[in-house]
């Protein structure tokens, strides 16, 4: 149980394209969402939390306007990176919880940016 | 904290031996703590996990010990194994009510055949 999936697994895109990531709780429905970055031999760090049908909460230095996060349904949220450039190339990581200390981490999604 | 650096810390042990990883942590109001393993391209997986109330926990092979007074972590793994070859990452809930997780910077272990 506590399987969370993200989609796609990697993607390539054009410097100024926008890109959407998935997040899903497969056979769970998650009070809450995280999205972490991660850039290479780097930690992960946590970008934003998100609540089912409220707006997200940003970390400090994280720019709301190009990272976009929508927690539709308890079981889905979305990252879209707009406008994307190749500083934002990185490995973007959902994980999601249920009322507990607990997070069950995605498998991640490599984003390159051309 | 942020993590900075290029370069993961690196412990490289033989196959069979015991292995243990260090983690500082940089808040004393943390309540709870999480070791991670991350395989190349994978996201984390979960090892074990200690509550503030405790100071000693061990799972499958795995022991974690908390030493409040330092606020240090550590993650002792029994008998490693290539398989164990990853990256370690503890991982502290900040205890906000908010559930988030501030990572450590990792330690990459290498275990030889």
């Amino acid at each position: 149980g506590a399987v969370v999936s993200q989609h796609p697994s990697w993607v390539i895109c054009k410097s100024g394209t926008s890109v959407k990531i998935e997040c899903r709780s497969l056979d769970f429905q998650a009070t809450t969402m995280f999205w972490y970055r991660q850039f290479p031999k780097q930690s992960l760090m946590l970008m934003a939390t998100s609540n089912e049908g409220s707006k997200a909460t940003y970390e400090q230095g994280v720019e709301k306007d190009k990272f976009l996060i929508n927690h539709a349904s308890l079981t889905l949220s979305t990252l879209t990176v707009t406008s994307a450039h190749p500083e934002d190339s990185s490995f973007y990581i959902c994980s999601a919880s249920v009322l507990s200390d607990e997070q069950y981490f995605g498998p991640g999604t490599r984003l390159t940016v051309t | 904290g942020e993590s900075v650096g290029l370069h993961l810390p690196t412990l490289s042990v033989q196959e069979g031996d015991n292995s243990i990883i260090n983690c500082a942590y940089s808040n004393s109001a943390s309540d709870y703590f999480i070791w991670y393993k991350q395989e190349s391209g994978k996201g984390p997986q979960f090892i074990i996990d200690i509550r503030s109330n405790m100071d000693k926990r061990q799972g499958q092979r795995v022991t974690v010990l908390l030493n409040k007074t330092v606020k240090h972590l550590s993650l002792q793994i029994a008998a490693t194994q290539p398989g164990d070859s990853a990256v370690y990452f503890c991982a502290e809930n900040d205890n906000t009510g908010f559930q988030k997780l501030v990572f450590g910077t990792g330690t990459r272990l290498l275990v030889s055949p």
